[in-house]
């Protein structure tokens, strides 16, 4: 599809675990975005890339919150040892001109921790 | 810290009634300023964007209006029908000079819209 997507769509751990998200932005999109949503509430910011580096990652909760994107497309979102208060919906969202561009979102994981 | 707020927190009209959405923001130094459509348990569908520069955008039945110096948008929603159900938000752009950039999200308005 043109969108941008996410996987997996649902993910259910167990506290302490290790949890990789994937994000697959719009093709020729050079700036990607993740944020997290809690429920009733608005997304808010975790990380920005433009092309591989990360330009702001001021939104990471703590270090167990670490995220990639190697060749400039694909990003991960990785979570160490997680804790109930991580679950969330992730969001993963591209925009092909960093500063002026529309975001778009893809559907979001949806991660629980038990 | 920027700060944005949606008013109402939720809304209720019946089919055919024109409605208004309230946002504001407390930094007016933002690029541009975006509005979203969000159905529940769904992923984000970007309706309008206005650069900070523009004072208004049109998309079918819908327009929203950007008022930067007084830190408010609106987003005019004309003829409702049941399918506009979901959650609005709206989101600012901020940057720095460091070459950051995100989107600062309110905290939504449910609409409903009855048959």
């Amino acid at each position: 599809g043109a969108g941008v997507s996410q996987t997996p769509s649902n993910k259910v751990t167990e506290k302490g675990k290790y949890v990789e998200l994937r994000c697959d932005p719009i093709s020729g999109h050079t700036a990607l975005y993740w944020y997290r949503q809690s429920l009733g509430q608005g997304p808010e910011f975790l990380i920005y890339f433009q092309g591989t580096g990360a330009a702001d990652d001021s939104g990471l909760p703590n270090d167990r919150f670490f995220a990639v994107r190697p060749e400039g497309s694909v990003s991960t979102l990785k979570i160490q040892r997680t804790e109930r208060g991580d679950s969330a919906v992730y969001l993963c969202a591209s925009s092909l001109l960093a500063g002026v561009g529309e975001q778009f979102f893809g559907p979001g994981t949806r991660l629980t921790v038990l | 810290k920027q700060e944005v707020t949606q008013i109402p927190a939720a809304l209720s009209v019946p089919e055919g009634e024109n409605l208004v959405l309230n946002c504001s923001f407390t930094d007016s130094a933002i690029y541009n300023l975006q509005w979203f459509r969000q159905d529940p348990g769904k992923g984000l569908t970007s309706l309008l964007l206005i650069q900070s520069s523009q004072r208004e955008q049109t998309s079918g039945r819908l327009n929203a209006s950007l008022d930067k110096s007084s830190g408010r948008s609106t987003l005019y929603i004309a003829a409702s029908q049941p399918g506009d159900s979901a959650t609005y938000l709206c989101a600012v752009l901020l940057g720095s000079q460091g070459g950051s950039e995100k989107l600062v999200f309110g905290k939504g308005t449910k609409l409903t819209v009855n048959p």
